[in-house]
């Protein structure tokens, strides 16, 4: 079974600041991983998501996220928060195997931008 | 090419009533997916569809259910509301997770509120 915890449900940094939102994943094959975002009121959206072929994924928005087996993790970056990043960001986690395996999502976190 | 749609965008029920949400994936994408966003819970898997047969459903009691038609397009419903059935129902699809490469990303639509008064 695969799970994904999302360190600090709720995230603030100066405008200009880095952003840093964390990810760890379980999963007992290899997994693909995905950040989505959520704006107020409206569905999810993808920023970007990790099959293998890299490990540092770039996504829209100038963000990113590196996948590093070893830690199990997958956090999400931006060298410098905009006003209109904050939002709520989801990370989530799908095997690679067959089988009808779905996706399981984090609890969220999210990011408040301080002018 | 147009996103994934669902209607309605909001509605209102009382404790007892029955709703209906229905969703449209995007062209050519044959699962769909059903999730309840309540205030601070997070998104809650409901159910799972590919090709008109249930795929997998979360830990939810039997009067949420919802079929899947021949064009691919969903319905959720819930019957006998109470008030916790508040929450924002999201429905997202992928193409086939099982065929060729596909990742089994999800592409959302916007939502649609449910209000149990």
């Amino acid at each position: 079974a695969q799970s994904v915890t999302q360190l600090g449900s709720h995230v603030s940094v100066s405008e200009g600041a880095l952003v840093l939102l964390r990810c760890n994943y379980s999963s007992s094959v290899p997994p693909y991983l995905f950040w989505y975002v959520q704006y107020p009121n409206q569905g999810l959206q993808l920023l970007l998501k990790y099959t293998s072929a890299a490990t540092l994924v770039k996504g829209i928005n100038g963000f990113e996220a590196e996948f590093k087996k070893s830690e199990t993790s997958f956090h999400l970056t931006k060298p410098s928060a905009h006003m209109s990043d904050a939002a709520e960001y989801f990370c989530a986690v799908r095997p690679f195997s067959g089988g009808y395996q779905k996706v399981t999502f984090g609890t969220g976190t999210k990011l408040q931008v301080i002018p | 090419e147009a996103g994934v749609t669902q209607s309605p965008t909001h509605l209102i029920k009382t404790r007892g009533q029955q709703a209906t949400l229905r969703c449209s994936p995007i062209s050519g994408h044959t699962s769909v997916y059903w999730y309840q966003q309540a205030l601070g819970l997070g998104l809650q898997f409901l159910l799972w569809y590919d090709e008109g047969e249930e795929r997998n459903r979360g830990n939810f009691p039997p009067r949420f259910s919802g079929r899947q038609f021949p064009n691919y397009s969903s319905e959720l419903n819930v019957n006998a509301l109470e008030l916790e059935d508040s929450a924002l129902y999201l429905c997202a699809s992928s193409l086939n997770p099982e065929r060729g490469s596909n990742t089994g990303e999800l592409f959302f639509g916007e939502g649609s509120r449910l209000t149990v008064l």
